[in-house]
């Protein structure tokens, strides 16, 4: 069974930082683009960012209100997604997911995301 | 501020036909494909459909996208109980260099 389990979520003060991961399992991690999308309390979803695989580059994409805050990164000999987040502002408030795309009849999809944790809180408040 | 624009509600009778509109620009649904995901409550998305049009393994045949210049469609037909949720448009902007999704459509079984 293919699985996606974020931990490291809670409550940290505006400035603080927090370390999120994301352990994957049933899939092999190593060929998988990986994102992180967030979703504040009644409101919509939210793309973070993403890493390829390090076939592919391995390279980071992020959405501007977190790009220079926020950075993605891999272990691939752990199989685990990182989400470290640095001067962290009220309004990241939210719940964290990890995900990635999915695999087709052969063809790989990175951003059509069929596979989801079940999300970690992260709660940004003094 | 998404730049991915849908109706923020859509009702409908059981087995009646609902239809999400998604509305964005040459830099995203324009130039590249369209997903659209399910969110119950208190769950994670559910992928729907990928690459405008084409439905997962296990979704019903009942969801159906189209995509069409900047504009974006998802059908739902012979709507039931169950489809009661939240749905987002999404797709890669180029001129972001992000992925986005919709504002989302919440979808009522009245």
């Amino acid at each position: 069974e293919v699985q996606l389990v974020e931990s490291g979520g809670g409550l940290v003060k505006p400035g603080g930082s927090l370390r999120l991961s994301c352990a994957a399992s049933g899939l092999t991690f190593s060929n998988a683009w990986m994102s992180w999308v967030r979703q504040a309390p009644g409101k919509g979803l939210e793309w973070v960012g993403r890493i390829k695989s390090k076939t592919d580059g391995g390279t980071t994409d992020y959405a501007a209100p977190v790009k220079g805050r926020f950075t993605i990164s891999r272990d691939d000999s752990k199989n685990t997604l990182y989400l470290q987040m640095n001067s962290l502002k009220t309004e990241d408030t939210a719940v964290y997911y990890c995900t990635t795309g999915c695999r087709i009849s052969g063809t790989y999809y990175p951003n059509a995301f069929d596979i989801w944790g079940q999300g970690t809180m992260v709660t940004v408040s003094s | 501020q998404s730049v991915l624009t849908q109706p923020p509600s859509a009702s409908g009778t059981p087995g009646q036909r609902v239809t999400i509109s998604c509305s964005g620009s040459s830099s995203n649904i324009g130039s590249k494909t369209v997903n659209w995901y399910q969110q119950l409550p208190g769950t994670a998305p559910k992928l729907l459909i990928y690459s405008n049009n084409q439905r997962p393994s296990g979704v019903p045949d009942r969801f159906s996208g189209s995509k069409s210049g900047t504009s974006a469609s998802l059908a739902i037909s012979g709507l039931q109980s169950e489809d009661e949720a939240d749905y987002y448009c999404a797709a890669w902007d180029d001129s972001l260099n992000g992925y986005v999704f919709g504002t989302g459509t919440k979808v009522t079984v009245l």
